[in-house]
């Protein structure tokens, strides 16, 4: 079975610009998460989606956003982008809302010159 | 959400158990301990969760003290590929969302 899919895998984006990025669960999971990584750090929570609402948002700037299709595909927004946006953004997703097992994605690698 | 403390690194010889520990003395009654690896820019890995009794599965066993403080990740026979960054996770069981809480988890390297 396919895991959970990402893309782009790299991306360079410049500051001001707007970038979106996308995330496949694996099949039959219904809930998604974006996490971030900046280097040397661990990953941070960002959002979590189930059933296509938003259920959970981390101590993040309202530049982010995202949303669930009805597929449970996601998209990860962040707009006026930040030399200190540059990270790796992960994508996990678990069965069910609640403490589920989360796997995550390779990740997209973004770089905000 | 219930903090976990790791040694920031550990080595281990190729083909020897690896003992990862964890301290989560605040851990609540119905949270689990879930472990989790990140090999070099990749996507953190599913290992292990468990939340009293000791968990066994192809890939490690995890260990919990009787009064959940604690626990140990075992890789039984660890290889070169096992190099890692091993974060320990306590869930967050209760509220309006299940996010997991990373820390900066401990550098496993596996020597030849």
């Amino acid at each position: 079975d396919a895991g959970v899919t990402q893309s782009p895998t790299h991306l360079i984006k410049t500051r001001g610009q707007h970038v979106t990025l996308r995330c496949s669960p694996i099949s039959g999971h219904k809930s998604v998460s974006w996490y971030q990584q900046v280097l040397g750090q661990g990953p941070q929570f960002i959002f979590q989606y189930y059933e296509k609402e938003e259920r959970g948002r981390g101590n993040f700037p309202d530049r982010f956003s995202a949303r669930q299709f009805p597929n449970y595909s996601s998209e990860l927004n962040v707009n006026a982008l930040l030399l200190g946006d540059s990270a790796l953004y992960l994508c996990a997703s678990s069965l069910r809302w609640g403490t589920d097992t989360q796997y995550f994605g390779p990740g997209t690698r973004l770089t905000v010159l | 959400d219930a903090k976990t403390t790791q040694p920031p690194s550990m080595d281990c010889a190729e083909g020897r158990a690896a003992n990862l520990p964890c301290n989560h003395s605040t851990i609540s009654g119905n949270e689990y301990v879930y472990w989790y690896r990140q090999i070099h820019s990749q996507g953190p890995q599913y290992i292990i969760h468990g939340l009293k009794n000791n968990e066994t599965n192809e890939m490690a066993s995890l260990i919990i003290t009787e009064d959940r403080k604690s626990s140990t990740l075992i890789l039984p026979h660890a290889t070169l590929r096992d190099t890692a960054v091993y974060y320990c996770i306590v869930s967050n069981s209760g509220g309006s969302n299940y996010k997991l809480t990373f820390g900066k988890g401990t550098l496993l390297t596996v020597n030849p």
